[in-house]
């Protein structure tokens, strides 16, 4: 099992630019979540999917969209980048059926926006 | 809201010193509580959990936490700490009407030789 994978690990954007991180999950979770890491902030959740087709806002939404294409994957995008938007990006997911709420995290996204 | 406060928020200690991270959580439910820890240039892992029973509870690489429901609150202890447990620190609780978990600020753990 590989259990989350991110990509890419690092990524530099313009302001402006647009990008979608990738997310995947093979522990077959229901849930999935995407997180933003900032120092001293910890870390803040943008967007979760409870299940296959739903999306819900987190705490820090703005500026983001995502999708979840299918039960693994979950993408995160960036329309139009700003410099508040760098920071690391953590996915994770959980199953609630079993351990419960326990969640797995991914290796991150380290984004600079310039 | 819920949320959960860390009040340490950088620890610098020698090897072998004992060491003690507070969490305390705004919530008057049932919860669920976590510790994370993030060694540098890592992701999260879990360190340990409570979901109900003992309040103390065990964790990986020699750490434990007491849950005292009377005072919201979620300690993480270890009696001797190494160079190794160089690390963040994530306290972390979801409650039962919700999936969300909610993090603390983090506490950054440095321990030197």
């Amino acid at each position: 099992n590989a259990g989350v994978t991110q990509t890419p690990k690092f990524q530099v954007l313009k302001t402006g630019q647009s990008m979608t991180l990738q997310c995947a999950q093979d522990m077959n979770h229901n849930s999935m979540y995407w997180y933003r890491q900032d120092p001293g902030m910890g870390l803040r959740l943008i967007y979760y999917s409870a299940s296959e087709g739903t999306t819900d806002k987190g705490e820090v939404p703005n500026g983001y969209n995502v999708s979840r294409l299918n039960k693994r994957e979950f993408s995160l995008r960036l329309e139009s980048a700003a410099p508040s938007q760098t920071s690391v990006y953590f996915c994770a997911s959980s199953d609630p059926r079993g351990q419960p709420y326990e969640q797995y995290f991914g290796p991150g996204t380290r984004l600079t926006v310039t | 809201a819920q949320s959960v406060s860390q009040h340490n928020h950088h620890v610098i200690l020698s090897e072998a010193a004992s060491l003690e991270l507070g969490c305390n959580y705004s919530y008057g439910g049932t919860v669920n509580l976590f510790w994370y820890v993030q060694y540098p240039g890592q992701h999260l892992q879990l360190l340990l959990k409570y979901f109900s029973g003992d309040p103390l509870v065990k964790g990986i690489k020699g750490f434990e936490a007491e849950f005292i429901k009377s005072k919201f609150s979620f300690n993480l202890r270890k009696p001797s700490v190494q160079w190794s447990d160089t690390a963040e620190y994530f306290c972390a609780v979801i409650t039962y009407n919700t999936d969300k978990l909610i993090f603390g600020t983090g506490t950054r753990l440095q321990v030197f030789p």
